[in-house]
């Protein structure tokens, strides 16, 4: 079962503009991740958080982790058409070796 | 960095048929190995976790005898879709594990 829901589940912008993702996720973790897709293409790693982390940046990219409210959210700034994609988080279950994804953000940034 | 590849990269097979999909770690050994499989437009799904030397984990779902894993060896990790289907049809994701995740680029399938 998946760990993780996102929303929104697509997002449409004009470039230049902010994207912000939402991530929730069900169970303790060790770490947080995010990754992009590009369409019919593999994962492209674009971030770690770990869970004594709060914030982290890289970028344009920023993400924040609330433990309490099991939540990350990305904030991609000044967006880029480049950047329309699918964005997923994925957590380590309970700490585990497992990787479970989110359901994903569809964004899509318009020239 | 950790590099994962798989093979092929797409396959298009028949319905009945049976199809192999490799998973390699190509400059680490991995002793564990997860195979995803991917809808259109929708998120990873696990479907097992494949342990060097001994059998698989399936996720609560998966077919163990539908999907056959083996990992024989640090470095190779193979799934075995047998007697495919249409619905089999899906772009299938690796990744081997040492320390962190590293994910292969997929294998596209397609059964007719």
């Amino acid at each position: 079962s998946q760990q993780g829901e996102e929303d929104p589940q697509a997002l449409s912008i004009q470039e230049g503009e902010n994207a912000t993702m939402n991530c929730s996720y069900k169970t303790s973790i060790n770490n947080l991740q995010w990754y992009r897709q590009n369409s019919g293409r593999g994962l492209v790693h674009l971030i770690l958080i770990r869970s004594n982390e709060r914030e982290k940046h890289s970028g344009r990219l920023r993400v924040t982790l609330d433990t309490s409210k099991k939540s990350s959210s990305l904030l991609i700034t000044a967006s880029r058409a480049a950047d329309t994609a699918s964005y997923f988080c994925a957590t380590d279950p309970n700490g585990g070796f497992k990787t479970i994804f989110g359901a994903g953000t569809r964004l899509f940034v318009k020239a | 960095g950790a590099v994962v590849s798989q093979h092929p990269s797409r396959v298009i097979c028949k319905s009945g048929t049976s199809v192999k999909i490799e998973c390699r770690s190509l400059d680490f050994q991995a002793t564990t190995m997860f195979w995803y499989r991917q809808f259109p437009k929708k998120s990873l799904m696990l479907m097992a976790t494949s342990n060097e030397g001994s059998k698989a984990t399936y996720e609560q779902g998966v077919e163990k005898d539908k999907f056959l894993i083996n990992h024989a060896s640090l470095t190779l990790s193979t799934l075995t879709v047998t007697s495919a289907h249409p619905e089999d049809s899906s772009f299938y994701i690796c990744s081997a594990f040492q320390e962190t995740q590293y994910f292969g680029p997929g294998t596209r399938l397609l059964v007719l």
